[in-house]
Order: structure tokens, then C-alpha cells, then sequence
């Protein structure tokens, strides 16, 4: 899997938008951009994932660059209980044995 | 669908026991993996198994760690003798083409090993 490269932490206000960039400049050709979430004590939880057009779902956005060296998660309205670290993988898809690798991830903290 | 089950949630036990934790993945899902998460190495991959088979256990820590899965309900994580750097969460996931081959996990089991 393609090594990504996240900020260490961001802030974000309540009720703001909330864009976590990510960078995988040596991503294939074959594997798909994933984020997941933790949130504190609980088990990662799935985001969103994309190819090479943006994707967008009930959670989030996903901004895929044309050449998909980088993305961008957004989350159009933050709340306190997005506060969690953010996980941007790189994985093959297509068939279930594309496992994750997981990052230090971004520590992103929603405050009033 | 109740998602990834895992039991126990918590374990507190003494070095030298046997520990034992156990998964049960999604209805439909072929995938099942086990990750351990610890605050100095972040997530790590223990070992996958596909339809029951263990697939990849380059994770596996030692010959202490064992997983088994009988059947395509259920799997077990043991590790015996236990030692206290053993002490993580473990958390079991599940995928499958019913869901588009998403990897969802479940709720983890808190272990700690004095």
C-alpha cells in the first residue's frame, strides 16, 4: 500500500468546515483513497472512499486531485462529536484482501 | 445488520494467563482481521483470514498469539503465556462484497495484562 502523509492535528469550529488534507504521491493506478475516524475508545469507523472522482455521502466530502497525488476530506458542518483522528489510506480494491494500513492520522478538535 | 461483535469489551488479567478474545464478524462478510492498537505503534495488522483460512500472520507477534476462525460466525485471538506488553486494544473487522469491500470494525477488546 502507498504511503500518505497527514498533518499531525488541526482545529476546526463548531458549525465550520472542516478540511483535513492528505498527501500519496506514489499511489497506483489500482488503489482507492479511504478514510476512516476514531473517535476516543471507540473502533475506527468508515468514512469514505474514492478512485479518482470526488465522492460525496451523508458524512462527507472527498476531493480527489486530477493527477491523485492528494485529497481532501471535508466535512461541511463540524460538531464537537467529530473530534477524533482521521485516517486517510491508500488501499487496492476490487477484492476483500486489500487490508489497511494505518497512519499516525489527524487529530482533528472541533471547539464551540 | 448489529456490525462486528466482540467480546470481552474489557480484561483485566495476570501474567501467565491464557487470554481469550473472540469476534464475531458480519453476516455475509469472507474477510475477517484482527488488529491490535497500542499508543506506541498506532494500528497494526495481526493476521486476515479469507473463508475461514488464514490468509497472512506476518503480524502475529509470537508464537504466544494463536487465531483460529471455526466457522464463518465466529474467531478467537488467544494469547497464552500473557505478558504485561501485551496490554492494547484489539479490535476485530470484517468485510465482504455484500457491503462493497469496506473493512468495518468492531468496538475492540481492552486488555490489560499486570
Amino acid at each position: 500500500d502507498a504511503k500518505t502523509t497527514q498533518p499531525t492535528s488541526m482545529d476546526c469550529a463548531e458549525g465550520r468546515a472542516a478540511n483535513l488534507p492528505c498527501n500519496h504521491s506514489t499511489i497506483s493506478g489500482n488503489e482507492y483513497v479511504y478514510w476512516y475516524r476514531q473517535i476516543h475508545s471507540q473502533g475506527p469507523q468508515y468514512i469514505i472512499h474514492g478512485l479518482k472522482n470526488n465522492e460525496t455521502n451523508e458524512m462527507a466530502s472527498l476531493i480527489i486531485t486530477e493527477d491523485r497525488k492528494s485529497s481532501t476530506l471535508i466535512l461541511p458542518h463540524a460538531t464537537l462529536r467529530d473530534t477524533a483522528v482521521y485516517y486517510c489510506i491508500v488501499r487496492v480494491d476490487g477484492t476483500s484482501y486489500g487490508k489497511l494500513t494505518f497512519g499516525q492520522g489527524t487529530i482533528l478538535t472541533v471547539h464551540p | 445488520d448489529a456490525g462486528v461483535i466482540q467480546s470481552p469489551r474489557h480484561e483485566v488479567t495476570e501474567m501467565g494467563q491464557e487470554v481469550t478474545l473472540r469476534c464475531k464478524p458480519i453476516s455475509g462478510h469472507d474477510y475477517l482481521f484482527w488488529y491490535r492498537q497500542t499508543m506506541m505503534r498506532g494500528l497494526e495488522l495481526l493476521i486476515y483470514f479469507n473463508n475461514n483460512v488464514p490468509i497472512d500472520d506476518s503480524g502475529m507477534p509470537e508464537d504466544r498469539f494463536s487465531a483460529k476462525m471455526p466457522n464463518a460466525s465466529f474467531s478467537t485471538l488467544k494469547i497464552q503465556p500473557s505478558e504485561p506488553r501485551d496490554s492494547a486494544v484489539y479490535f476485530c473487522a470484517s468485510s465482504g462484497i455484500l457491503t462493497g469491500n469496506t473493512i468495518y470494525f468492531g468496538e475492540g477488546s481492552w486488555l490489560t495484562v499486570v
